[in-house]
């Protein structure tokens, strides 16, 4: 079944760390988004791709980095995790005009 | 820029009534789509339905529709016969369309927290 993931879906841990938060679809999407989700439930579109070693920058400023080096992986990269980047990070892909949400990773930075 | 406003932070219904979610947008452009989605308390953002601007026929998707005045700027939510299960915050959503150089970003609004009661 097409869909679209999100690893890992909890995620607490220490300042200074680097992590990576995946997304992965099945859908063949070109179009791949990462939205921050703020605790009032605002979205905020960080980072987008049209396609493989595509990446651009969204509305919102991020300490964060993106790749696509395949069409079904976008990982999200936090090289020094802070307190300030607590927050949900949601995924989405779209192939037409549509866009498809991940589960989500609610990342939690001590 | 576009902008969406959602002017409800609250709403709530009883189980089985009618509910409508109020949704504005602002923008120059004469083709464009906008979107209901859903995200319950387990976070997974759900498309609810969506509303090409050029049809002028409103959306329906089951027990949810839209009424969609393009003049007005405006797309409410209808849901009808609520449940319990629709509890959500819903956003409503604008995205330009390919012709008016759209990069494929959707435009949120803040938001609309319903409740059902039993």
């Amino acid at each position: 079944e097409a869909d679209i993931y999100q690893t890992p879906r909890y995620l607490v841990i220490g300042t200074g760390k680097k992590i990576t938060l995946e997304c992965s679809q099945t859908m063949g999407h070109d179009k791949m988004y990462w939205y921050q989700q703020d605790p009032g439930m605002e979205l905020h579109l960080i980072h987008y791709s049209y396609g493989v070693n595509s990446t651009e920058k969204g509305d919102l400023s991020s300490e964060s980095t993106v790749s696509r080096i395949r069409t079904e992986h976008f990982p999200l990269t936090l090289e020094s995790a802070r307190p300030s980047h607590t927050s949900q990070y949601l995924c989405a892909s779209g192939g037409g005009d549509t866009q498809y949400f991940g589960p989500g990773t609610r990342l939690t930075v001590l | 820029a576009q902008t969406v406003t959602q002017s409800q932070p609250e709403m709530s219904v009883q189980e089985a009534e009618t509910v409508t979610l109020s949704c504005t947008y602002d923008t120059s452009e004469s083709d464009y789509y906008l979107f209901w989605y859903k995200q319950p308390p387990s976070r997974q953002m759900i498309l609810v339905i969506r509303q090409e601007a050029y049809k002028q026929q409103n959306a329906t998707e089951n027990r949810f529709s839209v009424n969609f005045q393009k003049a007005a700027k405006s797309f409410s939510l209808k849901i009808s016969d609520s449940q319990l299960g629709d509890a959500a915050m819903y956003f409503c959503a604008y995205r330009s369309s390919p012709g008016w150089g759209s990069n494929y970003k959707l435009t949120f609004g803040k938001g609309t927290l319903l409740t059902v009661n039993p």
